[in-house]
């Protein structure tokens, strides 16, 4: 069955680097677009990155653009978020999600259980 | 951008009543709507994609309506499973945006 289970999460002080991963399976992993959406505490969920079934196309929030890298491995069926200068505004659950077959536009269809970021001095 | 609202912010309701909650959008988007389900510590769930289909293994007390602007998740019947924080998303561009959430409590 699809699995999405992410890691990485922690406590790091603004301004440093954390890098998420999430690990896929029971499904082609080159296929589909994956994405990455966040929750901060007490509050909705916020889109942060896509990246295309070929690897070939990202897209970010305007909130992380910049400071957020989406990437994926094929080899290892692996989506990371490489994130640098951390703000506080950036703690949250990070969930990683996967699109339609082929299409970065369409819903999420499987998502994980989520990480915790907190960035905090 | 596309900015999603949600209505009402909070419901209050007990098992068996029949929920309705909005989703307007700030501009067209055709059909292209999802809602999702999301419970404290749990994976979200998608439950409807463009607007009104059911995603497999969603039972069928919930559905959904609407197009262009404003949207509809009706619930037609809450079990006690059902109570939990709703999320419509846009996904007809690329800046995919969700409402701000609807809390579904017990009454």
């Amino acid at each position: 069955q699809v699995q999405l289970v992410e890691s990485g999460g922690g406590v790091v002080q603004p301004g440093r680097s954390l890098r998420l991963s999430c690990a896929a399976s029971g499904f082609a992993f080159s296929l589909y677009p994956l994405h990455w959406v966040r929750q901060a505490p007490g509050t909705g969920l916020e889109w942060v990155a896509t990246i295309s079934d070929d690897g070939s196309k990202q897209y970010y929030a305007d909130s992380v653009k910049g400071r957020v890298t989406i990437s994926g491995d094929k080899s290892k069926s692996t989506l990371s978020l490489q994130m640098n200068s951390l703000r506080v505004e950036d703690t949250a659950v990070y969930y990683c999600a996967r699109g339609p077959p082929l299409n970065p536009l369409g819903p999420f269809d499987y998502w994980g259980q989520g990480t915790l970021v907190t960035v905090s001095s | 951008d596309i900015q999603m609202t949600q209505s009402p912010s909070t419901l209050s309701a007990s098992v068996g009543d029949r929920v309705t909650i909005t989703c307007r959008a700030s501009q067209s988007i055709s059909t292209w709507l999802a809602w999702y389900q999301l419970k404290p510590g749990k994976a979200p769930k998608l439950l409807i994609y463009k607007a009104s289909t059911l995603e497999s293994g969603v039972p069928s007390r919930f559905s959904g309506s609407g197009s262009g602007t404003e949207f509809t998740l009706t619930i037609s019947s809450l079990q006690p499973d059902d109570f939990a924080t709703y999320y419509c998303q846009q996904y007809d561009t690329y800046l995919f945006t969700f409402g701000p959430g609807t809390k579904v409590d017990i009454k």
